[in-house]
């Protein structure tokens, strides 16, 4: 069965720094994956994904995510940190239920960053 | 346009009571879902639909009964509410069979 690992359940950075948000998955299936972004109070905004092809992604604020199979692994990173990246992030993986797919999501991990 | 849009955004009721979430999406999105999440942020699916047919229904007790009237709503109804049902519900849609979700912005449901 599918299943996301986030590591590390609150991280905190400083202005400017880097943020490196972990994520391991297992699937037995090549995988989907996903980081989701949810501001307080709000919903999830989709960062970025990983479907096939560049194991590089790009996503939306500068944020990037690089799939590794041996590693079975799919970090969240942003070269420099912006007060408004407060946040709580997901990472998601798809899983099949009867021949569609569901969002399988890791317990999150909230990102605080300090000046 | 919101893409996916729930109401209420807040609903506070007593014990016991039912009550009723309802979504839209405007994308022409195939699939819709339910998600809960709970007081330590974690998301997971209720229910799933495609065209109006329940796909996917995991563990989730009787007294929770969604309805999708068409492809673009999908409303969840749940009956004699607990104190435990207090948590965010997100709504959220999909084309290619699950493949790239857009959610709502979340109802909070607080049960007193």
């Amino acid at each position: 069965a599918q299943s996301v690992t986030q590591l590390g359940s609150h991280v905190s950075v400083s202005e400017g720094a880097l943020v490196l948000l972990r994520c391991n998955y297992s699937s037995s299936v090549p995988p989907y994956l996903f980081w989701y972004v949810q501001y307080p109070n709000q919903g999830l905004q989709l960062l970025l994904k990983y479907t096939t092809g560049a194991t590089l992604v790009k996503g939306i604020n500068g944020f990037e995510a690089e799939f590794k199979k041996s590693e079975t692994s799919f970090h969240l990173t942003k070269p420099s940190a912006h007060m408004s990246d407060a946040a709580e992030y997901f990472c998601a993986v798809t899983a099949l239920s009867g021949g569609y797919n569901k969002l399988i999501f890791g317990a999150g991990t909230r990102l605080a960053v300090h000046p | 346009d919101t893409a996916v849009s729930q109401t209420p955004k807040y609903l506070v009721t007593q014990m016991g009571n039912d009550k009723s979430i309802k979504c839209e999406q405007n994308l022409g999105h195939d699939t819709m879902y339910w998600y809960k999440q709970d007081s330590k942020k974690f998301l997971k699916i209720m229910f799933s639909y495609n065209n109006k047919e329940l796909i996917i229904n995991e563990t989730v007790p009787n007294r929770f009964s969604p309805k999708s009237p068409d492809k673009a709503h999908l409303n969840l109804h749940i009956n004699s509410l607990e104190l435990g049902d207090s948590a965010v519900y997100f709504c959220a849609s999909s084309q290619d069979k699950g493949y790239g979700y857009t959610f709502g912005s979340g109802t909070r449901l607080t049960v007193v």
